[in-house]
This record gives structure tokens, C-alpha cells and sequence, in this order.
């Protein structure tokens, strides 16, 4: 059974810092992976979707890669603003030869940026 | 842009009343999904719904739940006899026909099973 495991669980930094958020699975056979974005009462935004053939995905300031074969995705955020703080979701889709399939969540990164 | 709708934002019931989550789909989209988020707890996977019928369902979709596209714009989840434990937060979510596409999800619905 795919675990997706998010480390840290929370993190706070000032305004301006660069950071990493990461994400472990332990099934290497993944058909794609998503970062979404959680903000609080509100429904995920997906940010960034990364295909098992690709190792990374970029959208402003945001990159994500992908280590398939380790288990494990990071996602970059440059020059973090305040407007960034919330909670960051990774999720796995599993190898599926139908056309759909449902997603494994961690439980998230909550993102705090000091002004 | 467009967006998916829930209705309602919140939901309050009593054990045993059957509820009916709403929701509206991007227009275009094809494959429609149910997940829920128990609080503090991970997204979890409940349904997908692909050409009028069930693609997969999680071991969460047991027979007290079923979902529905009763027209061309709605999707509904339905729990026939609500427990304690079927509180969260239930989020629509759909995608484009082709492979790949991200996933749109809804605001959420949160029940509340009293």
C-alpha cells in the first residue's frame, strides 16, 4: 500500500528566504505526482504536476523535481512572501491503465512566512 | 477561470439521516472524484467517476455511500445513514479527458454528524 510521507510537518522563516518542502512515497510505480496548495476552509490548488518520465516541473517561483526511483520529490520556493504561507499537500497517482485512478495525499507541510 | 461548485459549504445532520453532498464539475471536464479530510487527518480517497459509471472506489466507499450524475452538470455523493465518524470535509474534484491533466477541486462541503 503507496505511504506519503511529508517532512516537516510545519515550518515558519522570514520573508525572502528560499526553502525546501519534502515528499517520500515508498511505491516507486507512480504514474504522476502533484503539489497542491491548502489553504485554511478552502479546497486544494493544484501548483504543479510532475509525470513519472520527468524529474522536475517549474511554474514562477516554484519548482518541483522528481527521484522516482528513490521515492522522493522536493518542492522549491524562491524568494517566499507572505501570500505563500499555507499548507502544501503532495499526492501520488499510482500506475493505472484505465483513465482514472485516485490520488495518495500526505498530510501536508503547514507554511508560515513572516513579513 | 473556471472552478468546481459544492453545495452546501456546511452541513449539519443527526446519526442515521441520509445527506446529500452536491457538486458542479468544470463544464468540459470528464472524470469526476470524491475525497474527504477528517480534521488534522490526510486527504483520503473516496470515488472516482468516469462515463456514468464507478472507475474505482476506496475501502472508505462502502455500501452507505453512492454518487450519482443525475444531468449533465451535477455530481452528487450520497451517505445513506450517516455515523459519527462520516464527519469531514468532502471535496469534489474533476479533471480533463486527457492523461495527465492536474486535478480541479471544489471548496469542500463540511458535514458535521451529530
Amino acid at each position: 500500500k503507496q505511504e506519503v510521507t511529508q517532512i516537516p510537518a510545519a515550518l515558519s522563516v522570514p520573508e525572502g528566504e528560499n526553502l525546501v518542502l519534502n515528499c517520500s512515497f515508498t511505491d516507486s510505480a507512480i504514474y504522476n505526482l502533484q503539489w497542491f496548495r491548502q489553504d485554511p476552509g478552502k479546497g486544494l490548488t493544484s501548483l504543479l504536476l510532475i509525470q513519472s518520465s520527468q524529474r522536475e516541473q517549474t511554474s514562477g517561483r516554484l519548482n518541483a523535481s522528481l527521484d522516482k526511483s528513490s521515492g522522493r520529490s522536493t518542492l522549491y520556493i524562491a524568494a517566499s512572501q507572505p501570500g505563500d504561507s499555507a499548507t502544501y499537500l503532495c499526492a501520488v497517482r499510482r500506475r493505472s491503465g484505465g483513465g482514472a485512478d485516485g490520488l495518495t495525499f500526505g498530510k501536508g507541510t503547514h507554511l508560515i512566512i513572516q513579513p | 477561470e473556471p472552478e468546481v461548485t459544492q453545495t452546501p459549504s456546511h452541513q449539519v445532520t443527526q446519526m442515521g439521516q441520509e445527506v446529500i453532498l452536491r457538486c458542479v464539475p468544470i463544464s468540459n471536464h470528464l472524470y469526476f472524484y470524491w475525497y474527504r479530510q477528517i480534521l488534522g487527518q490526510k486527504v483520503e480517497f473516496l470515488v472516482s467517476f468516469y462515463n456514468n459509471e464507478i472507475s474505482e472506489k476506496s475501502e472508505i466507499f462502502d455500501d452507505q455511500f453512492s454518487v450519482e450524475r443525475p444531468d449533465g452538470s451535477n455530481f452528487t455523493l450520497k451517505i445513506r445513514s450517516t455515523k459519527l465518524e462520516d464527519s469531514a470535509m468532502y471535496f469534489c474534484a474533476s479533471r480533463k479527458d486527457r492523461e495527465g491533466e492536474k486535478l480541479f477541486f471544489g471548496s469542500g462541503t463540511q458535514l458535521s454528524v451529530l
